[in-house]
C-alpha cells in the first residue's frame, strides 16, 4: 500500500465549475501538507501548504486538513481554463531534516474547458 | 531573481551508460533535494544535500549518487542505466525558513533506449 493515495482522476469540468481533488495518506508522521500545480514540462510549484487541520483559503483555493481521517482537499472554485494541469498533493514529517523529503501522490490531470 | 535552473533539459542514453544531471539552486538556498518523477507519476524522492553532504537518502539504489559543491550547485549521477530510469529528474532548493518550502526546476528529461 502507498503511504499517498490520490485519486487519478483525470478530471474534465466546464469552466467555472468547483473541483474537488482528494488524498489519503496512512503515515500519522506526516504533519505538514501541501497542493502542488504542475503544468505540462515545467516543475512542480507550490499552491498550498497547511498544517493543522482545519481549512485554508487563498484566494479562489481551499485547502482541507483531517488529520484524524487522514485525508487532505483541495477546492478550487470558480474554476478557470488557465487551471488545468496536474495537480500533486504532498506531504512530509516534522523537524528540519523533513523539509525536503515529500512524499507525494500520483497527481490528478485537471482539464477546465470554457 | 533565477530561479532553480537544471541542466540538460533532455538527454537521451543507452543501456548500461552513466548520466551526470546538474541543478544550481535559487538564490540564498542552501539545501537540494532530488526528485524522480516517472510518466503519470507524482515525485519521488532521492536524496537531499545539505553543506555538502547526503543528509536524506530516498528507497534508491547505490546507482544514484550525487554532489554538492560549495556554491551549493548539485549534480546527480546515474549508473549503468537501466530503462526503468528513464523519467523527470526534478531539483528542488530550499532555504532557510519556517515552512522549508521547496522550489522546484523545470526538470532534465532522460530517456534510456
Amino acid at each position: 500500500q502507498k503511504e499517498v493515495e490520490q485519486d487519478p482522476g483525470p478530471l474534465s469540468v466546464p469552466e467555472g465549475a468547483i473541483v474537488s481533488l482528494n488524498c489519503t495518506y496512512s503515515n500519522s508522521a506526516f504533519q505538514y501538507f501541501m497542493w502542488y500545480r504542475q503544468y505540462s514540462r515545467k516543475g512542480p510549484e507550490l499552491l498550498m501548504y497547511t498544517y493543522s487541520s482545519g481549512n485554508k483559503e487563498d484566494g479562489r483555493f481551499t485547502a482541507q486538513v483531517d488529520k484524524s481521517s487522514k485525508y487532505i482537499s483541495l477546492f478550487i472554485r470558480d474554476s478557470q481554463p488557465s487551471d488545468s494541469a496536474t495537480y500533486l498533493c504532498a506531504m512530509r514529517g516534522a523537524g528540519g531534516t523533513s523539509y525536503g523529503k515529500l512524499t507525494f501522490g500520483q497527481g490528478t490531470i485537471l482539464t477546465v474547458h470554457p | 531573481d533565477a530561479g532553480v535552473t537544471q541542466s540538460p533539459t533532455h538527454l537521451i542514453k543507452t543501456r548500461g551508460q552513466q548520466v551526470t544531471l546538474r541543478c544550481s539552486p535559487k538564490s540564498g538556498h542552501d539545501t537540494v533535494s532530488w526528485y524522480q518523477q516517472a510518466l503519470g507519476q507524482g515525485p519521488q524522492f532521492i536524496f537531499q544535500y545539505y553543506e555538502e553532504e547526503e543528509r536524506q537518502r530516498g528507497n534508491f539504489p547505490d546507482r544514484f549518487s550525487g554532489h554538492q559543491f560549495p556554491n551549493y550547485s548539485s549534480e546527480l549521477n546515474v549508473n549503468a542505466l537501466l530503462l526503468g530510469d528513464s523519467a523527470l529528474y526534478l531539483c528542488a532548493s530550499s532555504g532557510d525558513s519556517f515552512t522549508g518550502e521547496l522550489f522546484f526546476g523545470e526538470g532534465s528529461r532522460l530517456t534510456v533506449l
